[in-house]
């Protein structure tokens, strides 16, 4: 069975950096695409960021642009995201996504979809 | 403001059929790419209910349907019950936005 669990959560002041971290387990986690969404209280689902299989490929929304930082150990089938100059509106949800692997090899597509999603970790900035 | 646009809600009585757009530009959904939709309770995560479009994974009722055409895609509910209440959400995928997947904003389903 194929399990993403986040951890990392919590408060942060403005400014502030934070790393979350998603422990994937029940699938060839190198052969996957990996992504971050978030959901702010109350609000819609936001995409963050992707990586490739390999960790070559990464993709950030404009709105964490030169603030986040993906990354990817898949000797030890973890994702990660280095959050840094935090802001109020960056308080959200964030979950780790699974996307599919239709040739085994990690490559982004642009047609992916997310599949499962992890229970999520709540991120607060505030003073 | 969401790059794809659905309804804020949508209410249907048991039984009824249900419909929820999802609309975009020559640069998403007009341009070829393929439409996913996730169905979300109160405080879990998202699920997958369609990808590609038009297909459903395992275990996801046949009262639930994809299509699209032009700019625009649709999530057909058939046969609503009472569990289907719940947040619904397209994405795609933007080529004028580097690496984007785009979400709409989504759309409450109520069951009345």
């Amino acid at each position: 069975e194929v399990q993403l669990l986040e951890s990392g959560g919590g408060l942060v002041q403005p400014g502030g950096s934070q790393r979350l971290s998603c422990a994937a387990s029940g699938f060839t986690f190198s052969n996957h695409v990996m992504s971050w969404v978030r959901q702010a209280p109350g609000k819609g689902l936001e995409w963050v960021s992707t990586i490739s299989g390999s960790g070559g490929g990464t993709y950030y929304a404009d709105s964490v642009k030169g603030r986040f930082t993906i990354s990817r150990d898949n000797s030890k089938s973890t994702l990660s995201l280095h959050m840094n100059s935090l802001r109020a509106d960056d308080t959200a949800v964030y979950y780790c996504a699974k996307e599919p692997s239709l040739d085994g090899s990690g490559t982004y597509y642009e047609n992916n979809w997310f599949d499962p999603w992890g229970q999520g970790t709540l991120v607060t900035v505030s003073s | 403001q969401s790059v794809l646009t659905q309804p804020p809600s949508v209410s249907g009585a048991p039984g009824q059929r249900v419909t929820i757009s999802c609309t975009g530009s020559s640069s998403n959904i007009g341009a070829g790419y393929d439409v996913h939709w996730y169905q979300q309770f109160p405080g879990t995560a998202p699920k997958l209910l369609i990808y590609g479009n038009i297909n459903r994974p395992s275990g996801v009722p046949d009262r639930f349907s994809g299509s699209n055409s032009g700019t625009s895609a649709s999530l057909a509910i058939t046969g609503l019950q009472a569990e289907d209440e719940a947040d619904y959400y397209c994405q795609s995928y933007d080529n004028s936005l580097s690496g984007s997947r785009v979400f709409g904003g989504g759309t409450k389903l109520t069951v009345l």
